[in-house]
């Protein structure tokens, strides 16, 4: 199975960086995405790691430690309009799992002036 | 423009009545995903499809509920007897199979079981 943790809230404020940490346990790996939600919105895509290294992609950064089972986003220069829950997802490796993705619980993101 | 429209937007229905949820792809894709995103928490994966056939299904799916696609094209996820449990958002994400990367969601169904 697949077991994914991340933080459940974090403050920052305008301007500022800040880094969400997302540890997973697998049974298969074939990458590990994130994506953003707004309240009352569905998620949205935002970045792609499959394997080791940081990928970035404007204000917003992907890591992944594949032998570590860690990733982190990095939100750079952050905007109020950042406010939003960050969800970490895994999918599944295995041959017949098709794109099947398991979430963490989000990361609720508050950005205060 | 996530390329797929689902309908109703939101439903509001009373504990035992059914329910039938709607996913239009715009253009061709062979899969289709269903996922149930209680608040608070992440999407949960329901079940997924290649054309018509449906090739896995989550323990979740119980057997109030049932998805179909008939075509290969739209998919409809219907949920009998409903609960208060059942009250979540149903996302959909259409995807073709060579395709790698990302799942795109469609903007989801509320559900709210009174």
């Amino acid at each position: 199975g697949q077991n994914i943790d991340q933080p459940t809230e974090m403050t920052a404020t305008e301007g500022a960086i800040v880094q969400i940490n997302c540890t997973y346990q697998t049974s298969g790996f074939n990458g590990l995405f994130w994506y953003q939600q707004h309240a009352g919105e569905a998620p949205t895509f935002l970045s792609y790691n499959v394997l080791d290294g940081l990928e970035e992609k404007g204000r917003f950064s992907s890591f992944l430690s594949r032998s570590k089972g860690y990733s982190y986003l990095l939100l750079k220069e952050l905007q109020m309009k950042d406010s939003a829950s960050y969800l970490c997802a895994v999918r599944d490796g295995r041959r017949n799992a098709g794109n099947m993705l398991t979430f963490g619980g989000g990361t609720r993101l508050m950005v205060k002036p | 423009d996530t390329g797929v429209s689902q309908n109703p937007r939101h439903k509001i229905t009373k504990r035992g009545q059914n329910v039938t949820f709607r996913c239009d792809p715009i253009s061709e894709h062979n899969r289709l995903y269903w996922y149930r995103q209680t608040l608070g928490q992440g999407p949960e994966f329901l079940t997924y499809f290649q054309n018509e056939a449906q090739l896995e299904k989550s323990r979740l799916l119980s057997d109030r509920f049932s998805a179909e696609r008939p075509k290969g094209s739209f998919s409809t996820l219907e949920i009998q007897r409903t609960e208060q449990g059942d009250s979540a958002m149903y996302l959909c994400a259409p995807k073709r199979e060579l395709e790698d990367g990302e799942l795109f969601f469609g903007e989801g169904s509320r559900l709210t079981v009174l």
